[in-house]
């Protein structure tokens, strides 16, 4: 089956530095990939969509100069938080889609601390 | 934009009774509900799907109804074990564009009491 993984599964940082989390598609093309977080004991919310070889979809509310997304092949997407501050710490969770006939696979998620 | 509301938030039931969770959807365009498990600090399962071609789906003690009338889903877990203890999450995607989002509800903690 599809197989996406996300690195790393956790990351601590210093406030004002910059993190980037990696997700892989590994047996499939991710033609779209979606960016979430979640905090402890909520939903997942959607950040933002990217379509490879094109500039991510952000969603309203979310700084797109502070959560730098990068799709630049079919089985990689970065999301580069940037200026880390400790209301960054969350759950990041990446999803991948390979076309009209893949379901949504998700990555196993990166606990991002800020301190 | 489409919204998706999830009850109940929290869900206690004994070892081999039956656990149900119910979603609600506000996009009648909406075509894909996919549910999904998620434990403690892990990243989210695909445990079942259903088109909204299709009435209802099974997959062993898993089963899925769709209504879209009313539009609503609901997930049905039947012979439930304490593995089954998580959190669910029931998603909608509604067509059109280049995103085909998924939109998530708010989640439902099941606890199985052995």
């Amino acid at each position: 089956g599809a197989v996406v993984s996300q690195h790393p599964s956790w990351v601590i940082c210093k406030s004002g530095t910059s993190v980037k989390i990696e997700c892989r598609s590994l047996d499939f093309q991710a033609t779209t990939m979606f960016w979430y977080r979640q905090f402890p004991k909520q939903s997942l919310m959607l950040m933002a969509t990217s379509n490879e070889g094109s500039k991510a979809t952000y969603e309203q509310g979310v700084e797109k100069d502070k959560f730098l997304i990068n799709h630049a092949s079919l089985t990689l997407s970065t999301l580069t938080v940037t200026s880390a501050h400790p209301e960054d710490s969350s759950f990041y969770i990446c999803s991948a889609r390979g076309g009209s006939n893949y379901g949504y696979t998700f990555g196993s998620g990166t606990r991002l601390t800020v301190v | 934009g489409e919204n998706v509301e999830q009850h109940p938030s929290t869900l206690s039931v004994q070892e081999g009774d039956s656990a149900v969770i119910k979603c609600t959807y506000s996009d009648s365009a909406s075509n894909y509900f996919p549910w999904y498990k998620q434990e403690l600090g892990k990243g989210p399962q695909l445990i079942i799907d259903i088109r909204s071609n299709v009435g209802e789906k099974k997959d062993q003690r898993i089963a899925v109804t769709l209504n879209k009338t009313a539009k609503h889903f609901s997930l049905h877990i039947t012979e439930t074990q304490p593995e089954d203890s998580a959190v669910y999450f029931c998603a909608a995607r509604a067509p059109g564009g280049a995103t085909n989002k998924l939109i998530f509800g708010t989640g439902t903690l099941l606890a199985v009491q052995p």
